[in-house]
């Protein structure tokens, strides 16, 4: 059964700092991972889609990686910004079976 | 364009009510999905819909819940009886094509429900 671990649960950065957020899964056949974002009492939006072919994504000031043989994944964000402050969370898809998503980490951005 | 919307955003009833949650899927989706997300945890999903089929419902407690998807557009998920253990947010997402490695899933804002 996979299982998908985000570490840290929780991060607190100042404002401009680049930072990292962990996600790893236990079952390396899987056909993407996504990362999302979730502000309080809001749905999840898809910020980046890495195919298992991929190795990474970009978008703007987010990059992620994708390490299918160590089944791990990093989402990167530069120069971070008070308005990155969410839970981000990762979710691994494997064919027809249910997206597998991590507890999320939640991430302040302080001004 | 609208994204998925769904209705309520909050609900409170008391344990051993019945409850409605409805969704709305962006325009042209055949896939849509429930998902129940606890408190601190990630979504789990609960049902997936190809256009009006109920494909995967293993992970729906069939005893209480039940989905329908009439016409494969709106969708409705039902609680009757509601239990204690039941308040958490109920999320629905639509996509394109479940089964292709590049299916993104857009979420609804969800329903979050309180059982007293």
């Amino acid at each position: 059964k996979q299982e998908v671990t985000q570490i840290p649960a929780a991060l607190s950065v100042p404002e401009g700092e680049n930072l990292v957020l962990n996600c790893s899964f236990t079952d390396s056949a899987i056909y993407n991972l996504q990362w999302f974002r979730q502000d309080p009492g809001k749905g999840l939006t898809s910020l980046l889609l890495i195919q298992s072919s991929q190795r990474e994504q970009t978008s703007g000031r987010l990059n992620a990686s994708l390490d299918k043989s160590s089944g791990r994944s990093t989402l990167y964000i530069a120069a971070s910004q008070p308005g990155d402050s969410a839970t981000y969370l990762c979710a691994v898809g494997s064919g027809n079976t249910p997206l597998v998503f991590g507890k999320g980490t939640r991430l302040s951005v302080i001004a | 364009e609208a994204g998925v919307v769904q209705s309520p955003r909050y609900k409170i009833i008391e344990k051993k009510q019945p409850v409605a949650f409805w969704c709305n899927p962006i325009s042209g989706h055949n896939t849509l999905y429930w998902y129940r997300q606890n408190l601190g945890q990630g979504p789990e999903l609960l049902i997936r819909y190809e256009n009006e089929e109920a494909v995967d419902d293993s992970q729906l407690p069939k005893d209480r819940f039940s989905a329908e998807r009439l016409k494969g557009v709106d969708s409705t998920l039902k609680i009757q009886p509601a239990e204690l253990g039941d308040s958490a947010v109920y999320l629905c997402a639509s996509s394109l094509n479940a089964a292709s490695a590049k299916n993104i899933q857009y979420f609804g804002a969800g329903t979050r429900l309180s059982v007293l």
